[in-house]
């Protein structure tokens, strides 16, 4: 079975533009969630998508957004980028909301300049 | 809100050596703590969990330790080797009702020294 995969793998942006990013989940999982990790604040919950219905959502701005599609495919979106959105942005698929075990993609790394 | 502390930040074993992390966690409702090994522009991977019904668990030279009263968890590697080097984070599960998310731990870097 195919783990998880995200794309792009890297993208350069810089200030004020808007990013989208990919998530594809596991075949059968219908849970994603994405999470932002940086040296400084470690892996931090970004939200999560189930039957696309946005279920949970971290501290982050309204600048960060998703949305889930009808086959589990996962978007994330950041509007006017800023400097301290640079990251590696990870998603995890899950069986469903009560499976617990979540498996990572390999991530999109964003450098905002 | 929900806290998970680890420690320590960076640890340096020689191989052969045990090495332990420790993490403890806030919220009381958290009934899965799972341990994932992140390598150098790798995804995290998940090496072992526990959930909040089971004291103990192991898989060869990993083992995890769960006090649900302290809310403590720890993670036990024996027989370090050098491909044990990475990045390790503690998580805790909070799930019921909305909730639904992972609570990472800040990471242990972890090196071995052959």
């Amino acid at each position: 079975k195919a783990g998880v995969t995200q794309t792009p793998r890297y993208l350069i942006k810089t200030r004020g533009q808007q990013v989208t990013l990919s998530c594809s989940p596991i075949s059968g999982h219908r849970s994603v969630s994405w999470y932002q990790q940086t040296p400084g604040q470690g892996l931090q919950f970004l939200f999560e998508y189930f039957s696309e219905t946005q279920r949970n959502k971290g501290n982050f701005p309204g600048r960060f957004s998703g949305r889930q599609f009808s086959n589990s495919r996962s978007e994330m979106n950041v509007s006017t980028l800023e400097l301290g959105d640079s990251a590696l942005y990870l998603c995890a698929s899950s069986r469903d909301r009560a499976a617990d075990t979540q498996y990572f993609g390999p991530g999109t790394r964003l450098t905002v300049l | 809100g929900e806290n998970v502390e680890q420690h320590p930040s960076t640890l340096s074993v020689q191989e052969g050596d045990s090495a332990v992390i420790k993490c403890t966690y806030s919220d009381s409702a958290s009934n899965y703590f799972p341990w994932y090994k992140q390598e150098l522009g790798k995804r995290p991977q998940l090496i072992i969990d526990i959930r909040s019904n089971v004291g103990e668990k192991k898989d060869q030279r990993i083992a995890v330790t769960l006090n649900k009263t302290a809310k403590h968890f720890s993670l036990h590697i024996t027989e370090t080797q050098p491909e044990d080097s990475a990045v390790y984070f503690c998580a805790a599960r909070s799930y019921g009702g909305a909730t639904n998310k992972l609570i990472f731990g800040t990471g242990t870097l972890l090196a071995v020294q052959p």
